[in-house]
């Protein structure tokens, strides 16, 4: 069973900063089924990235991803004011797991 | 365009059975691994259970085995979760997952007295 970590816990930055989120994983993951999703309050998670790197759609390219193996980041170009939420990772496919989350903050 | 659409949470009390529901649509429901998700309030995501395609395999987080069931219509493009022996523990959010993606706005599930 993989278990996902991410760091930081809370990331305090201000709208036009860089955020840069991480997730690893207790051991690789299957092929590339590695996503990120978003939440703000009362809603349901939105889906960001999939396949590692692919954007879902609507997403704007101010998002982006990386990462193999073991190790895996988002990083969030110039915040904009909807980006402050807590984002999640993710292993999908057929053995799923979620990390615990990481909420930026303004 | 892909949709999950959840449905059938409420209110029940401890011990008492439920039975959810998801419509999808936009994908090939018949050759897709199908999943159920939760959240509980307050908390992170946690994986609840997994339906393979044709039926053959199904699995289960360990705090619901026994209790939850996982099924699926093909025909109609329909994942079911059919939940009894419910614990306050299991009030939460479910949502359905394509190939554990979730993607619907889920149907909140209280269970209390």
């Amino acid at each position: 069973e993989i278990v996902l970590t991410q760091s930081p816990g809370t990331l305090s930055l201000s709208p036009g900063e860089r955020a840069t989120l991480y997730c690893k994983a207790s051991h690789s993951i299957m092929r590339t089924w590695f996503a990120w999703y978003q939440q703000k309050p009362g809603q349901a998670p939105r889906l960001l990235m999939y396949d590692i790197s692919n954007r879902a759609g609507g997403i704007p390219d101010r998002f982006s991803a990386s990462g193999s193996g073991t190790d895996f980041s988002l990083t969030i170009n110039r915040l904009e004011p909807e980006d402050f939420a807590v984002y999640f990772c993710q292993q999908y496919g057929t053995s799923i797991a979620f990390g615990g989350g990481t909420r930026v903050e303004i | 365009e892909v949709q999950l659409v959840e449905s059938g949470g409420g209110l029940v009390q401890p011990g008492g059975s439920l039975r959810l529901s998801c419509a999808a649509s936009g994908f090939d429901f018949t050759n897709s691994w199908m999943s159920w998700v939760r959240q509980a309030p307050g908390k992170g995501l946690e994986w609840v259970a997994n339906i393979n395609e044709d039926t053959s395999g199904r699995y289960y987080v360990d705090s619901v085995k026994g209790r939850f069931t996982i099924s699926r219509d093909n025909a109609k493009n329909s994942l079911f979760l059919q939940m009894s022996s419910l614990r306050v523990e299991d009030t939460a959010v479910y949502y359905c997952a394509r190939f554990g993606l979730v993607g619907g706005q889920g149907t909140l599930v209280t269970v209390s007295s």
